[in-house]
């Protein structure tokens, strides 16, 4: 199965600064990734899908770049509401697969 | 606009089944994938498996393959996931989820179910 790499596990960002969220594939997914955000106690929200296309109703703060195995998830100026975890899936393969997740946490 | 509502938390003593149900309301049932996954707590995102109504076809994660049932009611646009040989390990938040593209049995998902608290104990 494709293994996801995401780094770092926690990222500490003062709000209005620009978070960088990484991801990796153990094999090439071309652009078959997708990124979700996480809040305590919800369901995950699609946030990015084709590496690069932004779900219906997401700002335009969040941004997504790669193809391949490397890939990376962009917010130009953090919101109180974007502190929450990140995780990147590949839907280039079965079975899919899920990164461990990015912690986003106020600095 | 579709939504997803999962069926009622269940505990469940170790080595039975558990069956959770999806219903999916304001879209058209048949024609996009629902996946299900879960996550343990304090974890990440499992993918365990999906469906597509539209052909009836199925995809496990080989870690379920053997236990994990996945089926589809149009009459009533609901799918439903039933494990069965339950351990204390597969004590987890079970979430349905909707594909985005129709007629395709993959993710990405935009609309998720409520989640599903399935505890194991005995």
């Amino acid at each position: 199965e494709i293994v996801m790499t995401q780094s770092p596990a926690t990222l500490s960002v003062s709000p209005g600064e620009r978070a960088t969220l990484s991801c990796r594939a153990s094999q090439s997914v071309s652009s078959n990734l997708a990124w979700y955000q996480q809040k305590p106690g919800q369901a995950p929200r699609l946030l990015i899908y084709d590496a690069s296309t932004r779900a219906t109703g997401i700002p335009a703060r969040f941004s997504g770049s790669g193809s391949g195995t490397e890939f990376t998830l962009t917010i130009s100026s953090l919101q109180s509401e974007d502190f929450a975890v990140y995780y990147c899936q590949q839907f280039n393969d079965w079975p899919i697969t899920f990164g461990q997740g990015t912690r986003l946490e106020i600095k | 606009q579709v939504q997803l509502v999962q069926s009622g938390a269940e505990v469940r003593k170790p080595g039975s089944s558990v069956k959770v149900s999806c219903k999916v309301s304001g879209g058209t049932f048949r024609n996009f994938g629902i996946s299900w996954l879960r996550q343990a707590p304090g974890q990440g995102l499992e993918w365990m498996g999906g469906i597509l109504p539209l052909f009836g076809t199925t995809n496990f994660a080989q870690n379920f393959q053997d236990r994990l049932t996945i089926t589809a009611d149009e009459f009533t646009s609901t799918a439903y996931m039933e494990m069965r040989s339950l351990t204390s390990d597969d004590t987890a938040v079970y979430y349905c989820a909707k594909g985005v593209h129709p007629a395709a049995a993959r993710p990405p998902l935009d609309v998720w179910g409520q989640g599903t608290m399935v505890a194991v104990s005995s």
